[in-house]
């Protein structure tokens, strides 16, 4: 069975502190994992995948199959990263599958 | 392009009733999902559609159920309505079933008294 575990339900920093949002996973295949996030007032949309190993508003997430993570990092934070973030998994044609989500508060 | 609509973006309904919500995915989109939103439990999936046949099916009663039509657009129907159906429904939508990112709809929140 497919599990992703953020164990985190707030996250406060101050701005310009490092980030690091925390994001745990079970499952037996090769997983796919995802960060979505939701700003106030928007809607939920895609801020990166593991497979494009990118850098999106200067979060990057790597994928450790070891310890089973993909936890979220940013080395400054901004107050415009307030928002809900939510760890997601899918493996081949099985639907995805989200965490319950962190909030981040980025105090000023 | 227009993104995932959601109507209504508001329902009340009481203990006992039905109801039905609808999402039209974005243009090209052939797969529609349903996650229900709520505060302690985050998103859970109800359903997702592909090409008019369901492909995968949350761990919801059969009283959450869903369609899906032949120009991609869907609908999901909760039948005998009860306290704990309140919640925030989202739709979305992408082109295939495989591994692309999802486009979320803005949501149906649905309260029942």
């Amino acid at each position: 069975a497919q599990r992703v575990t953020q164990p985190e339900k707030l996250l406060s920093v101050f701005k310009g502190a490092p980030v690091e949002l925390k994001c745990n996973y079970s499952y037996s295949g090769s997983p796919e994992l995802f960060w979505y996030v939701q700003y106030s007032r928007q809607r939920l949309q895609l801020l990166l995948r593991h497979i494009s190993r990118e850098s999106i508003k200067g979060f990057t997430a790597d994928l450790n199959k070891g310890e089973t993570s993909f936890h979220l990092k940013k080395p400054f934070a901004q107050e415009e990263d307030s928002a809900m973030y939510y760890c997601a998994l899918s493996g081949g044609n099985t639907p995805l599958v989200f965490g319950k989500g962190t909030r981040l508060s980025v105090i000023a | 392009k227009a993104g995932v609509t959601q109507t209504p973006r508001y329902l009340i309904k009481t203990r006992g009733q039905q109801v039905t919500l609808s999402c039209s995915p974005i243009s090209g989109h052939r797969s529609v999902s349903w996650y229900q939103q709520t505060p302690g439990q985050g998103l859970q999936f109800l359903f997702e559609y592909f090409s008019e046949t369901q492909r995968n099916k949350g761990n919801f009663p059969g009283r959450f159920s869903g369609r899906q039509f032949s120009n991609s657009r869907s609908e999901m129907n909760v039948s005998t309505l009860e306290l704990g159906d309140s919640a925030l429904y989202l739709c979305a939508s992408r082109q295939l079933q495989t591994n692309e990112k999802l486009f979320f709809g803005s949501g149906t929140q649905l309260s029942v008294l």
